[in-house]
């Protein structure tokens, strides 16, 4: 079983919509959760993160997490052709982070 | 703040050679680095661990003897690969942490081609 795992894409949205990602983990005592955005031949840039659960809101993102079903999401309101990109969920946890595959979203005009 | 640097940004080599890449943590004292690498169209792989001052913790799989880590300041990490082969052609990131230990900055990547 792979520790992280995301909702296969690739996710194909329209401009203005709102992109729904999801992940799930395996280590029920993870307590880090965090987003990236990895652009094509970019590195990843972190977007997210958070520790509790509920919602947490920055700008037009919103992670969601909840330990007890051992889920984490992310939620891109009025999506931008700029937003299209691969979205790695990632979790702490032993000093390190483990890294979903990533779920591409596309963002159509 | 939290900026990392890598260098250099790609490189080219022939099989055979060692291939040393630089990362810096450009704005704040990165007490962990980490290595990852990524082949195409997959996630990111963490090869190993670097703690400054002490020896790199690697991960199952990786060759402590071809991935050669030094991290011999609080600022800078760096990754050689000796005696490369084609199939370690692929994209090296380098991460930093800092305090917060769990959360990484990511350095932007050094595109490795071993031909």
């Amino acid at each position: 079983q792979k520790e992280v795992e995301q909702n296969s894409g690739p996710l194909s949205v329209p401009e203005g919509a709102i992109a729904s990602l999801n992940c799930t983990y395996s280590d029920r005592g993870s307590q880090s959760f965090f987003w990236y955005r990895q652009y094509s031949g970019k590195s990843p840039e972190l977007i997210m993160f958070i520790y509790s659960n509920g919602d947490k809101e920055d700008g037009r993102f919103t992670a969601q997490l909840n330990k007890a079903s051992q889920y984490v999401s992310l939620l891109i309101r009025d999506s931008q052709p700029s937003d299209s990109a691969t979205y790695l969920c990632a979790v702490f946890n032993d000093y390190k982070l483990s890294f979903g595959a990533g779920t591409t979203v596309t963002v159509r005009a | 703040g939290a900026v990392v640097s890598q260098h250099p940004s790609w490189v080219i080599c022939k099989s055979g050679t060692s291939v040393k890449i630089e990362c810096r943590s450009l704005d704040f004292q990165a007490t962990t680095m980490f290595w990852y690498r990524q082949f195409p169209k997959q996630s990111l792989m963490l090869m190993a661990t670097s703690n400054e001052g002490s020896k790199a913790t690697y991960e199952q799989g990786v060759e402590k003897d071809k991935f050669l880590i030094n991290h011999a300041s609080l600022t800078l990490s760096t990754l050689t690969v000796t005696s490369a082969h084609p199939e370690d052609s692929s994209f090296y990131i380098c991460s930093a942490t800092s305090t917060s230990a769990d959360t990484q900055y990511f350095g932007p990547g050094t595109r490795l081609t071993v031909l």
